[in-house]
């Protein structure tokens, strides 16, 4: 069975505190991992794909990697506004798509 | 705005009563989906559909749930008898898939149901 394991649960940083948010999967045929931020009170917002290992995507002071296990968001230099709730996804050869519990990120000024 | 819009933002209902929510995707996407989330939790599958055909159930759909897309444009979610259990961020969410790529989901701001 598919699996998205993400952590830490929580973050809490300091303004221009970086660092880095974990996702774990195991998954049939891999057809994709997603991040999504969401804010309370609204759905999931799309921020980057990822399809193979060795794979990159960089996003204002976002970036995502992935690995043939695992995936990481780093947040570089976060601001107040990063604070969120980072969801990630994967998708597999059936095209079923499976969240992970997310990270809270809480960024004080 | 183009976006996916769900109505109502906030339903709070007494355990027993029927609900239904509304979801309007983006007019171009073809496929729809419905989520549900509860706190703490990322957004679980229930259903989805590919303009109106309803292709996909999750088990978590029990038979109380029921999910229509006339015409394949605006989809409703309905639950019947609803639960305490039930209370949830229900969300949508509408794509278009094309040739091999890995479908990019948009969401809406969901629906909030509370039970009591």
């Amino acid at each position: 069975e598919d699996q998205v394991t993400q952590s830490p649960e929580a973050l809490r940083l300091q303004e221009g505190e970086s660092s880095s948010l974990n996702c774990s999967y195991t998954v049939s045929g891999l057809r994709g991992l997603f991040w999504y931020r969401q804010d309370p009170g609204k759905g999931p917002e799309f921020l980057f794909t990822l399809y193979s290992a060795g794979e990159e995507k960089e996003k204002e002071r976002l970036k995502a990697t992935l690995t043939k296990k695992e995936s990481f968001l780093h947040i570089t230099a976060p601001k107040p506004e990063d604070s969120a709730t980072y969801l990630c996804a994967v998708r597999n050869s059936w095209g079923k798509l499976q969240f992970g519990a997310g990270t809270q990120v809480v960024v004080t000024p | 705005d183009t976006g996916v819009s769900q109505d109502p933002r906030h339903k709070i209902t007494k355990r027993g009563q029927n609900v239904t929510f509304r979801c309007d995707p983006i007019s171009e996407h073809n496929r729809l989906y419905w989520y549900r989330q509860t706190l703490g939790q990322g957004p679980e599958f229930l259903t989805y559909f590919q303009n109106e055909a309803q292709l996909e159930k999750s088990r978590l759909l029990s038979d109380r749930f029921s999910a229509e897309r006339p015409k394949g444009s605006f989809s409703t979610l309905e639950i019947q008898r609803t639960e305490q259990g039930d209370s949830a961020m229900y969300l949508c969410a509408s794509s278009s898939k094309s040739g091999d790529s890995a479908e990019k989901l948009f969401f809406g701001s969901g629906t909030q149901l509370s039970v009591l």
